[in-house]
């Protein structure tokens, strides 16, 4: 069966400083993979998603980008961080239909 | 274009009786829709899709929803809670065509009162 892990599991961070958040994923191959986040009192917001290596989308103009350097692996980063950056982030990949399944998601608090 | 509304934004129950949550949805497309739970500070957790089967599905931990189609609804019920069922739940929408953005509902945070 196919499992998420996220890096870390909490966080806490500068404003201004750099971010970078790691998903990897076992038991797939190929899979979607998708970034949201999710502020306090806020539904779920999707950031990013990517169908392969190389190959990422961004959903919402923002200061984050993400990388996906390798098939199972998936990375979101910042240069300089807002205050509006705290959440939580989920990392995501696609079920054999529409679902998804997500990862336990690390806790951002931006000071 | 689709979306999803949850009716309730709080729920509260006694340990033992049922639970319903309401969940609406509208899609150009005929959708797949999904309940997933969410316990503090966790991931989501899938509980039950309907994908064009049976209109009544059934999920894990007694959790089942049906879908009606001339109501636009796919309400979740379960019908004896236990404290465990404390949660935040999230009505989702996909088109069939397997597009990858899902429409989550606000979401509806359960109570259980012992």
């Amino acid at each position: 069966s196919q499992t998420i892990h996220q890096w870390p599991a909490t966080l806490v961070q500068p404003v201004g400083s750099p971010l970078s958040l790691e998903c990897t994923v076992e038991g797939t191959s190929n899979p979607n993979l998708y970034w949201y986040r999710q502020a306090a009192g806020r539904g779920l917001q999707l950031l990013f998603y990517s169908v392969g290596i190389g190959q990422i989308s961004s959903e919402v103009p923002q200061n984050l980008s993400a990388s996906r350097p390798q098939d199972r692996q998936f990375i979101l980063s910042s240069k300089k961080l807002l205050l509006s950056d705290s959440g939580f982030y989920l990392c995501a990949l696609n079920g054999q239909g529409s679902e998804q399944y997500f990862g336990p998601g690390t806790r951002l608090t931006v000071t | 274009a689709q979306s999803v509304t949850q009716l309730d934004s709080h729920v509260s129950v006694s340990e033992g009786t049922p639970v319903l949550l309401r969940c609406n949805y509208s899609s150009s497309y005929s959708p797949s829709l999904f309940w997933y739970v969410q316990h503090p500070n966790k991931g989501l957790q899938l509980l039950l899709k309907y994908t064009s089967a049976a209109t009544l599905v059934k999920g894990i931990n007694g959790f089942e929803a049906e879908f009606k189609k001339s109501e636009t609804s796919f309400h979740l019920t379960k019908p004896s809670a236990h404290m465990s069922d404390a949660a935040e739940y999230f009505c989702v929408v996909s088109p069939r065509s397997n597009d990858y953005k899902l429409s989550f509902g606000a979401g509806t945070t359960v109570t259980v009162r012992a």
